[in-house]
């Protein structure tokens, strides 16, 4: 079963600190990697997408991708308190459909 | 511009009702996805459809039925609730792209 695997915490870190989150996946030949935030009741709001490895940029969110080692990680910057949110992993995984696998998510707890 | 729309936000059902959950989107994707998230965990796919007239199961269809007569909409049928499906139900659109679009999300509890 091709899945999606995720810390899902809570990570602490306190304001101003860099929160990292990890995800590693099983299907070697996955092409999209994204990372959805989702506070408590709410529905998850796109933060990132990666395509290829290395590093992209966006603000205080940078994406890590390393389709050798399967992970893809999100660092934070700055952390804030408004960042304190799970975070939500998903692949596009070579399943035969467009769709995503989601991890269950790390939740990130951001100390003022 | 609504993006993508859901209804009802919440509702209650008992054991062996049935309810259709609504989806619309205003984007003009094609692509389209209903989701069920349980506490604490990730979003699980039920059915998605690649545009008008075509769906297909995805990894928990058991107990769901949909269809896709327009573009715009995309409703998801429950036949005889049962208590394991107390969840919260996603919708969801992409189009060209890959990113994925959610709506607010639909709370249902089976009693």
């Amino acid at each position: 079963q091709k899945e999606v695997e995720q810390n899902s915490g809570p990570l602490s870190v306190p304001e101003g600190a860099i929160a990292s989150l990890n995800c590693t996946y099983s299907d070697r030949g996955s092409q999209s990697f994204f990372w959805y935030r989702q506070y408590s009741g709410k529905s998850p709001e796109l933060i990132m997408s990666i395509y290829s490895n290395g590093d992209k940029e966006d603000g205080r969110f940078t994406a890590q991708l390393n389709k050798a080692s399967q992970y893809v990680s999100l660092l934070i910057r700055d952390s804030q308190p408004s960042d304190s949110a799970t975070y939500l992993c998903a692949v596009n995984m070579n399943t035969g459909r467009r769709a995503l696998t989601f991890g269950s998510g790390t939740r990130l707890q951001v100390q003022p | 511009n609504a993006g993508v729309t859901q209804t009802p936000k919440f509702r209650i059902l008992k054991i062996g009702q049935s309810m259709t959950l609504q989806c619309t989107q205003d984007m003009n994707h094609n692509y389209m996805y209903w989701y069920r998230q349980d506490p604490g965990m990730g979003l699980k796919l039920i059915y998605y459809s690649v545009g008008a007239g075509i769906t297909d199961k995805g990894e928990v269809p058991n107990g769901y039925n949909v269809s896709r007569s327009t573009t715009e909409d995309f409703p998801l049928r429950l036949e005889l609730a049962a208590p394991s499906q107390t969840s919260v139900y996603f919708c969801a659109s992409s189009g060209a792209e890959e990113t994925q679009y959610f709506g607010p999300g639909t709370r249902l509890l089976v009693l």
